[in-house]
Order: structure tokens, then sequence, then C-alpha cells
């Protein structure tokens, strides 16, 4: 499994301003994943991060909004643009690890909450 | 449109019992089933998982049965902890992207 941590683990924040979110892995990793999980919701994709290529956005998720950098292999960053109530979830990002190629592992979660 | 459903949002089993979560889900292109468990502000830990090749998966406590024609899987434990109070997830592959169900919450009783 892989080591994965998150900062800040939580923060309220304005609405209207914006918050980045770090995510550091013990490993080298090729795909790290960001998702949000709003109260009482599923966990829901947000975009995968390859490094050295551009994040890639699920339906309903766009780069204006969440931009997403990922500059070497153990290293990511979400950031939550021009917040709303409506962004107050919990954010995590994930990555492959385990014995098979389909085991993510997650860190501890970022919660934001917009006011 | 859920790919993934959990009916149940919560689920109460005395310790010693046997714990069954279901899941169902739509999409056929799904290659690979987990189960993740999840405290309150941790993030989700890794159980178990079954390939959609094969019908069933044990680890320990943990047993996963996979019922394609039903696009049905559950997660049996036990004998059920307190320490498995949390809630349990299960997610669908697809493309190596994961698709989430929306948790049950699990409450073992002493």
């Amino acid at each position: 499994s892989a080591v994965i941590s998150q900062k800040p683990s939580r923060d309220i924040c304005q609405r209207g301003t914006s918050l980045t979110i770090q995510c550091q892995v013990d490993s080298q990793v090729t795909m790290m994943f960001w998702y949000r999980q709003q109260p009482g919701q599923s966990l829901t994709l947000i975009a995968t991060a390859n490094q050295g290529s551009e994040a890639t956005y699920e339906s309903g998720f766009v780069i204006d909004k969440f931009p997403i950098s990922r500059p070497n292999l153990t290293f990511s960053t979400l950031t939550v643009s021009n917040m709303s109530p409506e962004d107050s979830s919990i954010y995590l990002c994930s990555v492959f690890a385990g014995t098979s190629a389909y085991e993510q592992y997650f860190g501890p979660g970022t919660r934001l909450t917009v006011t | 449109d859920q790919q993934v459903k959990q009916n149940s949002p919560s689920l109460s089993v005395q310790e010693g019992r046997i714990s069954i979560l279901n899941c169902d889900y739509t999409n056929s292109m799904f290659d690979y089933f987990l189960w993740y468990k999840k405290y309150p502000a941790e993030g989700p830990t890794f159980l178990i998982s079954i390939s959609s090749i094969k019908d069933k998966n044990e680890d320990g406590r943990f047993t996963v049965f996979l019922n394609k024609s039903a696009k049905h899987l559950s997660l049996h434990i036990v004998p059920s902890q307190p320490g498995d109070s949390a809630v349990y997830f299960c997610a669908a592959s697809v493309a190596q992207k994961l698709v989430f169900g929306q948790g049950t919450r699990l409450t073992i009783n002493p």
C-alpha cells in the first residue's frame, strides 16, 4: 500500500475565495485521482492527474473551477476556485497501490466548509 | 444515473453474527469491484476486491460474492466485531476509474 498525506486536513473559507489542497505520496505513482464527497453523498471522481500531461476531468467538473497541478510523481494539488457553499465537501486524493492494478488507496481527506 | 447502488443506508448486527452488505450495479462494462470501509474524519480504507471473472474472493473474515447475471455483489463479514462499525462503500471499476455506491452504515452491537 501507499502512504498518502493531505494538507490542510480541514479549512473554513469565505465565499468567493480559493483554496489549494496538497496531496503527497510516499512513492512514485503515474496516476493520481481527486474525489469529492459532498455531505451525506458518495465519492465522486473529479479528475485524473498524470505527471507531465493535463488532467482529465469528469463530466460536470471543469478546469477553471478545479485546476490541478502534477509537478512530479509524488505530489499533486487541487485548487477549488471562487468557492460557494455548494463546494463544502471532503476532498480526497488517491493512487493505485496494492497487489492489483485496480486497488486505489486514499488520503485522509480535506474537509472544506465554505461560509 | 446511479450506476452503483447500495440500497440499505444502514445495517445493525449483533457482535459475533454475520454482516451482509449488498450492492447492485447497472454497467456491464465494470471489470473489477472493490469494498472500502470509512471511519469519520478518515479516508476510505481498501478492504477486499474481486475481478469480474470470479464469483468469490475471501480474505480472513471478509468474503465478497459476485453474481454477474444479477449484477449484484455482497460483502460478508464473519464474525462481526465492534471495530467493524463504519460506513462501507462498494465501488466498481471501468477504465481504471472508480464509481462508488452511496454507502451503508454498519453498526455492530455488543
